[in-house]
């Protein structure tokens, strides 16, 4: 079974704090991403990496920046934390391929920022 | 990004009832995909669809990729409680490499 793992389910952090969201895959996918997901929005793709110590930038990257200095490992990094960056952290991971496979999801993040 | 239109938005049933629910594009789609996310957790994928007009099953759900590659279509025969959570509808176009776009999801209340 694939396993995608994250480090926190719950977290709570003041605005201005900087906040490292972990995301760990055991099945050696290439592909590894971080989303978020708010009410009425759906899933929105804020970064995106094929391989170690690439990224690419989702649809929504402003606020955030993200590291991946090991295959299984894609940590997504809010540098100075906003209240409108409350919401749910997803990652994801998948293999690469000719043709796009299906993510693997971890449990998710819900961040808090007062 | 890619906007995914997915309806209803949200849906109340019997236990028993059948459910469905669509989703659409703008552009046209190589890939569909159909995810289910229970409450707390992450997104589990229940169809992939890879073929225009392509009609799978697992177990009581049905999903069809839309002859125009613009549309995909969810079916749920038979509702049972367990049923309940958000569900997603996920595009790919041969224009955005590994990158999927998700739809705004439905959520699903089944009635015992």
């Amino acid at each position: 079974d694939v396993k995608v793992t994250q480090s926190s389910r719950y977290l709570v952090k003041r605005t201005g704090e900087k906040v490292f969201l972990e995301c760990v895959q055991d099945m050696d996918h290439e592909n590894m991403f971080w989303y978020r997901q708010d009410p009425g929005l759906g899933l929105r793709l804020i970064y995106f990496s094929y391989d170690v110590k690439m990224k690419e930038k989702g649809d929504i990257p402003e606020g955030y920046s993200v590291s991946r200095e090991k295959k299984e490992r894609f940590s997504l990094i809010l540098e100075s934390a906003s209240t409108n960056q409350t919401s749910m952290y997803l990652c994801a991971s998948s293999l690469y391929g000719n043709r796009p496979n299906e993510q693997f999801f971890g449990p998710g993040t819900r961040l808090t920022v007062l | 990004g890619q906007q995914l239109n997915q309806s209803p938005q949200s849906m109340f049933i019997q236990e028993g009832e059948d459910v469905s629910m669509n989703c659409t594009s703008s552009s046209i789609f190589n890939t569909w995909l159909w995810y289910k996310q229970d409450p707390g957790e992450g997104p589990v994928l229940l169809i992939a669809l890879y073929k225009a007009g392509e009609l799978t099953s697992n177990g009581r759900l049905t999903a069809q990729f839309g002859i125009t590659r613009k549309d995909s279509f969810l079916n749920i025969s038979a509702s049972i409680p367990s049923d309940v959570g958000i569900y997603f509808c996920a595009g790919h176009s041969p224009n955005t490499g590994n990158q999927f776009y998700f739809g705004t999801g439905t959520s699903l209340t089944v009635i015992p």
